[in-house]
């Protein structure tokens, strides 16, 4: 299986902040990496697909880059609304497994 | 659009065998495009993906999980299903379905149902 890793884990910012979370998988994924929002008691949203798809009405203050063992998810300026925990998966291979999620704060 | 909507006991008793249902609506489960994925997620905690079937039956599931759960489709009423036996505490969880572009990501998800094992 592949196993991902993110960091940090948590994170606190303030409305208007820059922030990226990175994700390093254990194999090379190629560019089948996808980043999705999860807000408390609420089913996780996909974000961004393919390394870098942003989806349709994602704003575009998120954006994400990499390839094959290290990809970054950024937040050019955080509104309100986008703090909740964001998770990244793989879907090069099975499973299709989840990094551990990082949970952003606000300050 | 399409939408999906999970179904389910609730609450099932330790070594018990529980089923789950995803209803597919707004589009076609028949899609060449498209996997039918199970996610779960233990009260928090993270993903867990625990499986995904194509409209053809053919099923991958997480090793992790496979000498327990099975996954099927129902083409003509639309929807697929999750059965995991022998149930554990550790099987709790609020259980997701999505549709899973193929080699892209699962971009349509469920609202979730809640799996509660207790005696």
């Amino acid at each position: 299986d592949i196993q991902l890793t993110q960091s940090p884990s948590s994170l606190s910012a303030s409305a208007g902040d820059r922030v990226t979370i990175t994700c390093r998988p254990s194999q090379p994924v190629s560019k089948y990496l996808n980043w999705y929002q999860q807000k408390p008691g609420q089913a996780p949203n996909l974000l961004i697909s393919t390394t870098s798809t942003l989806q349709s009405g994602v704003p575009s203050r998120f954006s994400a880059s990499g390839s094959g063992t290290y990809f970054i998810l950024t937040i050019s300026s955080l509104q309100p609304e986008d703090f909740a925990t964001y998770y990244c998966q793989q879907s090069y291979s099975t499973p299709h497994t989840f990094g551990p999620g990082t949970r952003l704060d606000i300050k | 659009q399409v939408r999906l909507q999970e179904s389910g006991p609730g609450l099932v008793k330790p070594s018990q065998t529980v089923s789950l249902t995803c209803n597919v609506s707004g589009g076609s489960i028949n899609s060449t495009r498209h996997h039918w994925s199970w996610v779960r997620q233990q009260s928090g905690k993270g993903l867990e993906w625990i499986g995904h079937i194509y409209y053809t039956g053919a099923t991958y599931y997480n090793p992790s999980l496979q000498s327990r759960v099975r996954i099927s489709v129902d083409t003509s009423k639309s929807h697929f299903s999750l059965t995991l036996s022998s149930v554990t505490v550790a099987d709790s969880a609020v259980y997701y379905c999505a549709r899973d572009e193929r080699f892209v990501a699962m971009d349509v998800w469920g609202q979730g149902t809640t799996v509660t094992v207790s005696s």
